[in-house]
Parts: structure tokens; sequence; C-alpha cells
């Protein structure tokens, strides 16, 4: 039963636009959830979060919607650059039910950002 | 350090053989987090130890699974009597303390490889 899921496996974009990966999830109790990039043989560093109680949280490049009621996010990259190019998980954990610690993740968007 | 360290890297094993992967956490962080992916997979968490609180074995996929970590320091997750599904990237991953505001850093993890 995946719970988070991240249904386009990969994604090309040029550098320079927009690049949107999305998520959506099943489970209503999450109301924490996370993007992690993964670089090949590194392990998975945090990007950026958002709490329910929010819809948008921005930094720099980076913004993360959430639409609770879809039970979906995305995470937008803009500018993309071809740093940017990386494997991006979703992740989600549900403080209310006591598993604030433990993350669930979605498979995983191969996005490659081209010249 | 300065990040967590996982050892050794890659591990093959012949199927049966029991297998122990070690997890050196940032120093100072509280909290510490074993995850396992397997190929085309999201990670998938196997357990959580916080201070000295009883760990968060849950995930644990069966009983040939256990993990230890002694006080704050190094765990080390032990597969007694491996089998080919167990072949995966282990990770391990750390944070300050437990819950939904405190980012976990990863090792780069151990792929494991059961023949």
């Amino acid at each position: 039963d995946q719970q988070v899921k991240q249904n386009s496996p990969s994604l090309s974009v040029q550098e320079g636009r927009i690049s949107i990966l999305n998520c959506d999830y099943t489970n209503s109790m999450f109301d924490y959830f996370l993007w992690y990039k993964k670089y090949p043989a590194e392990g998975p560093t945090f990007l950026i979060s958002i709490s329910s109680i929010k819809d948008k949280n921005e930094d720099g490049r980076f913004t993360v919607f959430l639409n609770k009621s879809a039970k979906h996010l995305s995470l937008h990259i803009v500018p993309s650059q071809p740093g940017d190019s990386a494997v991006y998980f979703c992740a989600a954990s549900a403080p209310r039910a006591g598993t604030a610690s433990k993350l669930t993740f979605g498979t995983g968007t191969r996005l490659q950002v081209t010249l | 350090g300065a990040g967590v360290s996982q050892s050794p890297s890659n591990k093959v094993t012949e199927k049966g053989k029991d297998v122990e992967l070690r997890c050196d956490p940032i120093s100072g962080h509280t909290a510490l987090y074993w995850y396992r992916q397997r190929l085309g997979q999201g990670l998938e968490f196997l357990i959580y130890f916080q201070g000295n609180s009883a760990p968060d074995k849950s995930g644990l996929p069966s009983d040939r699974f256990s993990a230890e970590r002694t006080g704050e320091s190094v765990s080390t997750l032990t597969i007694q009597r491996t089998q080919q599904e167990d072949s995966a990237v282990y990770l391990c991953a750390s944070s300050f303390a437990g819950g939904p505001g405190n980012i976990q850093y990863f090792g780069a993890g151990t792929r494991l490889s059961v023949l």
C-alpha cells in the first residue's frame, strides 16, 4: 500500500524553465511534508518542508505548495539549473498519530535539467 | 566527521549468512533512524531510536532484522539468515531530536547484495 505516490518517475526540463514535481498521498493523518533530493551514491538531503497549517512555503528557488483537500503537494523549482538534476523524494509524517519521526517516502522523480 | 557515516559502503553476501551494518550518527544527534530502499522503490522506514526511550521497531520486516544503539552513538543493524529479497540500500539518518521539525540527515547508505 503506497501511501505517498510520485506518479512521474522522470521529468526533463530546460535550464531556466520551471520544474514542477508532484506528489499525492492517501493517509489523512499526514500533516507534515518534506522534499528530499538525492544525487547518485549519496544519501538524500533535505530540501524544504511544509506543515499542513500552511499552503505554501518558499525558500529561494524552491517553493512547495500543499492542497490538503486534494491530498496533493508539489515542488516548484524556478529557474531550473543543471545542478538540480537529481532524484527528488516526497515524504510525509503524521505527528498527530504519534509517528512524527517516521517518514513515509514516495518512489522518487528523476529530474534532468538540460542545457 | 561532520556527516552521518555508514560502513561498509557495499556488502555482498551469500544467502543464509548474517550481516552487520554500521552507522555513526552526527555527534550530538539524539535520534537515529534506519531505512531501506529496494530497487525502484521509495525509502522504507525500519526502526527509530530516540535517546534512552524504547526504540520504535514497527518497520522491521521480520524477526531476522534487529538493531542496537549504544547510548547516543553508533548503531548496528543486523540481518540474520539473509535472503535475496533483503538486497537493498540500507540508509541511516540522524537528527538533533525526534519530531517533524527536526531534519533527518542521511548517510550514503550500505548497498547489500544477497547472492
